[in-house]
């Protein structure tokens, strides 16, 4: 079936640093990989998304890059701070209603 | 105000006992969805529908029934919940029928089956 790895599971950076979160997909049909931000106790919330047709979609300190051709896609926000840290969920959805989410990622940005 | 509402926030039973977590949106979207959240796991997909009487199942539908009578209305329900259920779940919507766009999630609902 359709599965989403996202590495690494934990990531501790200095504030001001660049964080980089990368997820594999396996279904080729794959059309529409959002990334999710979710504080501690929080729901999950939406900071960016992409879609097959585009490889790269940029929003003030982060970024997205999709590869279609390896069946990746990254997460990068520079300039990191405080308030960055949170788990942050990769996503990746085909031509069905399934939307399948990765394990997960801490990022801890420290002072 | 938009949002997506589930209740109970909090809910501890015991095995066996039929359950039912609600779950309410008022932004008229199409396209709701229920997840697990384990730790480590990320989140699961337990059911997703795509309009009024249009169901289907995620990646973990074991244990679980659905229902989508009304567009704002999609419940989760635990017929017989066991140990293995519990979790923290959410629900979530967004408009359009195939659930691409920005999804709404709701404030969680923790169980804990005994």
């Amino acid at each position: 079936g359709e599965n989403v790895e996202q590495h690494p599971s934990t990531l501790s950076v200095q504030e001001g640093d660049s964080a980089v979160i990368k997820c594999t997909y396996s279904d080729s049909a794959s059309n529409y990989f959002p990334w999710y931000k979710q504080e501690l106790g929080k729901r999950p919330q939406l900071i960016i998304d992409i879609r097959s047709n585009v490889g790269e979609k940029k929003d003030q300190r982060i970024a997205v890059t999709l590869n279609k051709t390896a069946k990746h896609f990254s997460l990068h926000i520079t300039e990191t701070q405080p308030e960055d840290s949170a788990v942050y969920f990769c996503a990746a959805k085909g031509n069905t209603g399934k939307l399948i989410f990765g394990q997960g990622t801490t990022l801890q940005v420290k002072p | 105000e938009a949002q997506v509402t589930q209740n109970p926030r909090y809910l501890i039973t015991v095995t066996g006992k039929k359950l039912t977590v609600t779950c309410s949106q008022n932004m008229n979207h199409e396209y709701m969805s229920w997840y697990r959240q384990d730790p480590g796991l990320g989140l699961r997909q337990i059911y997703y529908s795509m309009n009024v009487e249009v169901t289907d199942k995620g990646d973990v539908p074991e244990g679980y029934k659905v229902s989508r009578k009304e567009k704002r209305n999609f419940p989760l329900i635990l017929e017989s919940p066991s140990p293995n259920q519990t979790s923290l779940y959410f629900c979530a919507s967004t408009t359009g029928g195939l659930g691409t766009g920005e999804l709404f999630f709701g404030e969680g609902s923790r169980l804990t089956v005994l």
